[in-house]
C-alpha cells in the first residue's frame, strides 16, 4: 500500500524567502508528526498533530516555523523569511491511533537547503 | 524522556548475527523501548518495540534485561541491507521519539 509521501524531494531557496513542504500521509492515520533532521544527527521533534488539532507544537525553533492539517488529512510545514540555519531534511511521519504505541511511518523527507 | 546509550558503530559480516546494545539505566515503569533504523537518504523505519518481555518479529528480536535497564537488539542473520543507523528510543507518551545519535552498522560482505 503506498506510504507517507512528502514533496517536494529537494528544495533549494535563497535566505528571507518562504517555503512550504508538502505530507501526505498514509490513509486512515490519526496521528501525524513532523520531525528535523541537521546532517550526520539524529531526527528531532517538531511538532505533533491529532486529526486536525495540533496538539504538540513544543519542538518548533522558532515562530517562523508554521504547521497546519485543516482536514485532518494532508498537512504542510511552512518556513518563513528562510535562513541558513533551517537546512536540513524534514521527515513526515504518521500512525494509527489505537491500539497505543503504534509504530510511526516515515516519509523520505525533503531535504531543504537555504543558499 | 529517559535517556539511551548506544555505541558510536558496530561492524559485522554477512550473514553473521549482529547484537546492538542499549543502556537506559533512567527508565521509567512506562518507557517503552522502540527500535528504529534509518538507512541512507531514507526517512526511519520501524523496527520493533517492547515493554518488559522479548520480543520477536519477521525483522529483529528484542532483548530486553530483567531490570529493564538495558536491552539489546538482534539482527539474526545480517544482510547488506541492514546497513544502516540504529536508534534506541524510550517513549512513554505515544508520539514524540527523541533519536538521539544511533548506532551506525556497516555490513562487510
Amino acid at each position: 500500500g503506498a506510504g507517507v509521501s512528502q514533496s517536494p524531494r529537494y528544495k533549494v531557496a535563497k535566505r528571507g524567502q518562504d517555503v512550504a513542504l508538502r505530507c501526505d500521509p498514509i490513509s486512515g492515520h490519526v496521528s501525524l508528526f513532523w520531525y528535523q533532521q541537521a546532517l550526520g544527527q539524529g531526527p528531532e521533534f517538531l511538532t505533533y498533530f491529532q486529526n486536525e488539532a495540533q496538539l504538540d507544537k513544543s519542538g518548533l525553533p522558532s515562530d517562523r516555523f508554521f504547521a497546519e492539517r485543516p482536514e485532518g488529512s494532508v498537512s504542510t510545514l511552512k518556513i518563513q523569511r528562510t535562513q541558513q540555519e533551517d537546512s536540513a531534511v524534514y521527515l513526515c511521519a504518521s500512525s494509527s491511533l489505537f491500539p497505543s504505541n503504534q509504530p510511526q511511518h516515515f516519509g523520505d523527507g525533503t531535504r531543504l537547503s537555504i543558499l | 524522556d529517559a535517556k539511551t546509550t548506544q555505541p558510536n558503530s558496530m561492524e559485522s559480516n554477512e550473514e553473521e548475527p549482529v547484537h546492538l546494545p542499549c543502556n537506559h539505566s533512567t527508565i521509567s515503569g512506562t518507557d517503552y523501548i522502540h527500535w528504529y533504523r534509518q538507512l541512507p537518504s531514507q526517512g526511519p523505519e520501524y523496527v520493533i518495540h517492547g515493554l518488559t518481555s522479548n520480543v520477536n518479529n519477521r525483522m529483529a528480536s528484542l532483548a530486553i534485561a530483567e531490570d529493564r535497564k538495558s536491552s539489546t537488539l538482534i539482527l539474526h542473520r545480517a544482510t547488506l541491507r541492514d546497513a544502516a543507523v540504529y536508534y534506541c528510543i524510550l517513549s512513554a507518551n505515544d508520539y514524540k521519539l527523541s533519536f538521539g545519535a544511533g548506532t551506525t552498522v556497516t555490513v562487510r560482505a
